[in-house]
């Protein structure tokens, strides 16, 4: 049982590069969510979602794209990458009910650095 | 506005001293749930505890206790003859009922010193 995976663990892009982030859960998780870790600011929500199909912003949206295509995955895009977006981003994933009983299931992380 | 505070940035300690994390939150919602994660140096997030706001029970597990007070909104987290294994940074979480995002404290950064 793999939880939440997410690839790549480590990335570097330029200014302007653009990448998509992927995050995989195989527990049936409804819910699923992109945050990103900042020293200092905790963990803010990017971007989540709550079915196969949709997505809504959170808090710092703004640079990032998703979509939620399968229920398993939740990919989370860069369009063009600016160097304030140099972050560790975490996906977390969470089901109706157990969401406020068990806490999110998170992801490993995946270290971003735009240079 | 809901809102957690970890004003406590980082602690050291030696190993074998207790220790306590504060946690003060803000919500005007009657239902809601708190929660703590530990993120060790290797950078994952495991969840430690999950308490509702119907249930102010304190609750032990092994060396971590968790003291949840409603009259001063606050979810402290203490840890009893702290080890080095226990170095981390420790997070606050707030979710209220309807909604689908937990509100994250900044973190304090706990070193135990051998």
């Amino acid at each position: 049982n793999a939880g939440v995976t997410q690839t790549p663990k480590f990335r570097v892009l330029k200014t302007g590069q653009s990448m998509t982030l992927l995050c995989a859960q195989d527990m049936n998780h409804e819910y699923m969510y992109w945050y990103r870790q900042d020293p200092g600011m905790g963990l803010r929500l990017i971007h989540y979602s709550v079915g196969e199909g949709t997505t809504a912003k959170g808090e710092v949206p703004d640079g990032y794209n998703v979509s939620r295509l399968k229920k398993q995955n939740f990919l989370l895009g860069l369009e063009s990458a600016a160097p304030s977006q140099t972050s560790v981003y975490f996906c977390a994933s969470s089901h109706p009910g157990q969401r406020s009983s068990y806490g999110y299931t998170f992801g490993s992380g995946t270290r971003l650095t735009v240079v | 506005a809901q809102k957690v505070t970890q004003a406590q940035t980082e602690i050291s300690v030696v190993e074998k001293e207790d220790v306590t994390l504060d946690c003060v939150y803000e919500t005007r919602d009657t239902t809601y749930y708190l929660f703590w994660y530990k993120q060790p140096p290797s950078g994952e997030l495991v969840f430690l505890i999950r308490r509702n706001s119907f249930d102010e029970q304190n609750e032990i597990s092994g060396r971590y206790s968790w003291n949840f007070q409603k009259s001063t909104s606050s979810f402290n987290f203490t840890i009893t003859a702290s080890q080095v294994v226990d170095s981390a940074v420790y997070f606050c979480a707030l979710l209220t009922s309807g909604t689908y995002k937990y509100i994250f404290g900044t973190g304090t950064r706990l070193k135990v010193l051998a």
